[in-house]
Parts: structure tokens; C-alpha cells; sequence
């Protein structure tokens, strides 16, 4: 069973572009978690979504980004026009129904230049 | 909403010795409690969560305890090795919430 999968795992970006950052779930796991994480900080909720769905999006900003979940595929977080301060490891986790345990990603290390 | 403060910030221990970081939350209807190992540049780990119907859970040399009342919980590393060394957080869940995670603390076990 292959663990949870991000890629791509380092993007770089110049100021004003967009970034999509992808997640696919371990097998069988239907909720997905976007963290955040500046360098020597701690891990920053952004959203948590199930198939279709968004549950929780009160840690993402309301501009410039968005997060989805589609039936078929996987998970994307957009940033549109990104910034300096979008520099950023980006985590997801995935869970199953009804589990508290979420298991995480390798992350997607996002440089804005 | 929640609010997770975790201490110490930084912690240096002897090979051998044993380690505790302590994390306090304010939700009293928060009832999952992990604790995640994150080593430079890696993924964060879980490595043992505990939840609100029980005290104390032992894997090995890790352990947490969970004090409902005060609303805090510790996690115990004991006869610690130098591959111990790595930020630890704790994090806080009320059921089908978000997660809330503490600021992190960073262990060093010194040779």
C-alpha cells in the first residue's frame, strides 16, 4: 500500500504565477489535510476536505488560494499570483473514514522568486 | 478556538537520559491527542496518540499521558538515543474538527 504522494516535490515560482501543489491519499482514504510550514515553525491547518467536499477551509487565506478534492484524482491546492511570502513547505495527510490517525505526505517545498 | 501551547521550545538531553515535553490545550471537548516525530527536511511521523477515555499509553520507550481535568498531556522518551534527536509536536482534535498542532520542541540528545 503506498503512502501518501505529493509531487511535484520542490516548484519554484516567480512572483505573480500560479502554483498547484498535488496530493494523492493512501488507498482507501477519503480526507484529505493541507498544512503549512515556514522554516523552524510549526505546521499551520489550512483545509480539510473529503471527495467532493470542503469540511474545514478556516486556515487558508481567502484570496489566492483554493483547495479541491474531485470523485476521480487527486487532491490540488492552488496559489494564484504567489508571492515572497508563499515560501513554504506544503504537507497533506490523509486519513480514513471515521480515523482520527493521519498519515502525511513528503510535502511540496514551494520557492517564490 | 483551540489553543495549544507546547514546552519546553528546545530540550537537550544525555544519551541515556529521559526526555518530557509537556503540551496544554484550552478545547475541553478535544479528545484525540498525537504526537508526531519530524526529522530535517522530512515528513512529520506519528508516533503515538492517545485518546480522552484513556490515562496512559506505552509503545517501548515512548509514552503519553493525558490529564483531562487540567487539560494537558506529556509525552516520555525514555533511555533516549542520539536518532531521537528531531522536532516533536503535538497536535489536538475534536471529533471531525481540524487539527491544531503546538509550536514544536526542538530535542537534542548529546553523544
Amino acid at each position: 500500500n503506498a503512502g501518501v504522494m505529493q509531487n511535484p516535490r520542490h516548484l519554484v515560482r516567480r512572483r505573480g504565477q500560479e502554483a498547484r501543489l498535488r496530493c494523492s491519499p493512501m488507498k482507501g482514504h477519503s480526507h484529505v489535510y493541507w498544512y503549512r510550514q515556514l522554516p523552524e515553525e510549526g505546521l499551520k491547518f489550512m483545509v480539510y476536505l473529503q471527495k467532493e467536499n470542503i469540511i474545514d477551509e478556516s486556515g487558508m487565506p481567502k484570496e489566492r488560494f483554493s483547495a479541491e478534492f474531485p470523485k476521480e484524482g487527486p487532491s490540488i491546492l492552488r496559489i494564484q499570483q504567489v508571492v515572497r511570502g508563499d515560501s513554504a513547505a506544503y504537507f497533506c495527510a490523509s486519513s480514513p473514514v471515521k480515523s482520527d490517525t493521519q498519515y502525511f505526505g513528503p510535502g511540496t517545498r514551494l520557492t517564490v522568486l | 478556538g483551540e489553543n495549544v501551547e507546547q514546552h519546553p521550545s528546545t530540550l537537550s538531553v544525555q544519551e541515556g537520559d529521559s526526555a518530557v515535553i509537556k503540551c496544554t490545550y484550552s478545547d475541553s471537548a478535544s479528545n484525540y491527542f498525537p504526537w508526531y516525530k519530524q526529522e530535517l527536511g522530512k515528513r512529520p511521523q506519528l508516533i503515538i496518540d492517545i485518546r480522552s477515555n484513556v490515562g496512559e499509553k506505552k509503545d517501548q520507550r515512548i509514552a503519553v499521558t493525558l490529564n483531562k481535568t487540567a487539560k494537558h498531556f506529556s509525552l516520555h522518551i525514555t533511555e533516549t538515543q542520539p536518532e531521537d534527536s528531531a522536532v516533536y509536536f503535538c497536535a489536538v482534535r475534536r471529533a471531525g474538527q481540524n487539527f491544531v498542532f503546538g509550536p514544536g520542541t526542538r530535542l537534542s540528545v548529546l553523544p
